[in-house]
């Protein structure tokens, strides 16, 4: 079965310090691994993803994710955090067949104080 | 501008009451997607469609029910079977053969009166 693991509930960053938000996965076959970032009562908007090919990918406002297979993980990285990142963050995961699904973690907060 | 719109924003449902939310999106989409939210639950699956007049139950389908005649719209229904219906509810779709990232609307918060 699928699933995806956010360990941490709440990241408390200081502004202008990197930050790391972590998320570990399990699918069968190669997965489709996506980060999303949502504001108080509003939807998800995309972040970035991963398909296939580098390992590091690059995403929306300066954020970054680092696909490493053999850990099966995909954090969520910036290297200098702004008051404005303070968000709820969710890693989600499909399969690589047409229309599926995806499955989500249960977020993080990541609150950046200045 | 090509999105996805869900109304109301916010809606009241009143015991044994069944209450309708509304999803639509003008992005050509072929699936669509309903999501329930719960404070640390994350987003779980309640159904989902992949094309016009089909639909297939997601994880948490009990209580709910959704149709799909038009490929913009697809409405879920929450019932009076569903016995803890607050929740905030997030409709998404995206094209079903590619791997593009699914697009949200901006979410129905429901509650009880």
């Amino acid at each position: 079965a699928q699933s995806v693991a956010q360990p941490e509930d709440q990241v408390n960053v200081a502004e202008g310090n990197p930050l790391t938000v972590k998320c570990t996965y399990s699918v069968s076959g190669n997965p489709y691994l996506f980060w999303y970032v949502q504001y108080p009562n509003r939807g998800l908007q995309f972040l970035l993803k991963y398909i296939t090919g580098d390992n590091l990918v690059k995403g929306s406002y300066g954020f970054e994710a680092e696909f490493n297979k053999s850990q099966t993980s995909f954090h969520l990285k910036k290297p200098s955090a702004l008051v404005s990142d303070s968000a709820l963050y969710f890693c989600a995961v499909s399969s690589n067949q047409a229309g599926t699904a995806l499955i989500f973690g249960k977020g993080t907060t990541l609150s950046v104080s200045s | 501008d090509g999105g996805i719109t869900q109304s109301p924003k916010y809606l009241f449902r009143k015991e044994g009451q069944n209450v309708t939310l509304s999803c639509e999106q003008n992005l050509n989409h072929d699936a669509m997607y309903w999501y329930r939210q719960d404070p640390g639950q994350g987003l779980r699956l309640i159904y989902y469609s992949q094309i016009v007049n089909d639909f297939q139950k997601g994880d948490i389908a009990e209580g709910y029910s959704v149709s799909r005649e038009k490929k913009e719209s697809f409405p879920l229904t929450v019932t009076s079977a569903q016995k803890n219906p607050t929740a905030f509810y997030l409709c998404a779709s995206k094209d079903r053969y590619s791997n593009q990232p699914q697009h949200f609307g901006d979410g129905t918060r429901l509650s009880i009166l």
